[in-house]
Parts: C-alpha cells; sequence; structure tokens
C-alpha cells in the first residue's frame, strides 16, 4: 500500500534556529514528490516538485531534497512568518493525478 | 495567471439536508480538476477527480457525489448529509505538469 510518513508531527523553533522535516514515502514508483505549505483555515500553497533521487530544489529559506525512500525539507535560519504545516504529498506511476498525503509537520518559529 | 475560486467559504448544515459546494477556476483549459476532504488530525483524502467534462473518478465510496458541467466548473453535491461529513472540503486543478494548485476551502460543520 502507497504511504507517506512525516515526522516530527510538530516541530517548535527560535528564530534563526535552523532544521529538518522529514518525509518517508512507500510508493510501488514514484511519479512526483510534493511540498505544500498549509496556513490555519487555507488551502496548501504549492512550494516544489521532485521527480528523482539526487533532485534539490530551494526557494529562500527552503531547501527540498529527495532519496529513494524519503524527502527532507530543510528551513535555515527561520523567521516566524514560515510557522505553517507542511504537508508532503506522493504520486505514484499510473495514478492518474492521486495524490497521497502525509498528517503534515505543524512548524512554530518564535522570535 | 490561474486562480481558483471557491464557494461558500464556510457552511453550517443540518444533518440530513442537501450540500452543494462549487469550484471553478481561471485562466486555463481542459484542467484535471479534484475535491479533497480534510478532517482534523487527518492527512488529505481525495474525493473526486475529473479529466474532462462529465468524466468523474471515485476514490472513496460515500454518500457524496461530483459533477463537472462546464470546462471549468466542479461541484460537489450530497442529498444528505451525515455527522461524518465535516471537514475542510478543498478543491484543486492542475494540467500535465501533474503539480496540483489548490483552492481556499470550504469549511463544512454538519450538526
Amino acid at each position: 500500500e502507497d504511504q507517506v510518513t512525516q515526522s516530527p508531527e510538530a516541530l517548535r523553533l527560535q528564530e534563526g534556529e535552523s532544521s529538518s522535516l522529514n518525509c518517508s514515502y512507500t510508493v510501488s514508483g514514484l511519479r512526483g514528490l510534493f511540498w505544500y505549505r498549509q496556513d490555519p483555515g487555507k488551502g496548501p500553497e504549492f512550494l516544489f516538485t521532485l521527480y528523482s533521487a539526487g533532485e534539490e530544489k530551494e526557494k529562500e529559506r527552503l531547501k527540498a531534497t529527495l532519496t529513494k525512500k524519503e524527502s527532507f525539507l530543510h528551513i535555515t535560519a527561520p523567521k516566524p512568518e514560515d510557522s505553517a504545516t507542511y504537508l508532503c504529498a506522493v504520486q505514484a506511476e499510473g495514478s492518474q493525478g492521486n495524490l497521497i498525503f502525509g498528517k503534515g509537520t505543524k512548524l512554530s518559529v518564535k522570535p | 495567471s490561474q486562480t481558483i475560486h471557491q464557494w461558500p467559504a464556510t457552511l453550517v448544515q443540518p444533518v440530513g439536508s442537501p450540500l452543494s459546494l462549487e469550484c471553478t477556476v481561471e485562466g486555463t483549459s481542459n484542467p484535471n480538476l479534484y475535491w479533497y476532504r480534510q478532517a482534523a488530525g487527518r492527512g488529505l483524502q481525495l474525493l473526486f477527480y475529473s479529466v474532462g467534462i462529465g468524466q468523474i473518478s471515485s476514490e472513496v465510496p460515500q454518500n457524496l457525489s461530483a459533477s463537472r458541467p462546464q470546462d471549468r466548473q466542479f461541484i460537489l453535491s450530497s442529498k444528505k448529509l451525515l455527522l461524518s461529513d465535516s471537514g475542510f472540503y478543498l478543491c484543486a486543478w492542475s494540467t500535465i505538469t501533474d503539480t496540483q494548485y489548490f483552492g481556499p476551502g470550504t469549511r463544512l460543520t454538519v450538526l
């Protein structure tokens, strides 16, 4: 069964304290791995798509990496406005667009 | 640029009442469209997806249904709501790149 597990469930950081979020996945064949940011009461906002092991993408203080079994979202020198829930999702080959989501990591950054 | 709209933003309905949620996309043609539900403490769950007008695929058997009367319009319906239908309903669209972009969501509370 295709599955996505995110850890930790919640993470509290001080402003400027770098850390990483983990997304472990089990899928028959990976078509793509997606990272989203979700603020309370709002729809998920797209961040990155990764397609193959070794691929990396960056956007401001965020960097996403991918291996054959997991993905990491690295947050460098976070600011309070980075506080949100970060969602990871995978799409299996031949799935016709079905994204399988993890439960998310809730990040809180204190000033 | 593409935009996605959902309405209503919030809805409180009694058990047994009907439901109609609407989603429209602007700035793109023939998108794939998706309905997800996000329940507290759970990941996003795909309910329905559509690759074209009148073409609906269901992922989870339940008392909900979906329709796509126009290319960029997707509707989620129910004839009789259950308490378990409460949640945050999200519509998303994608093109051949497979990245899904989400709308602002509808918060549904069934009492």
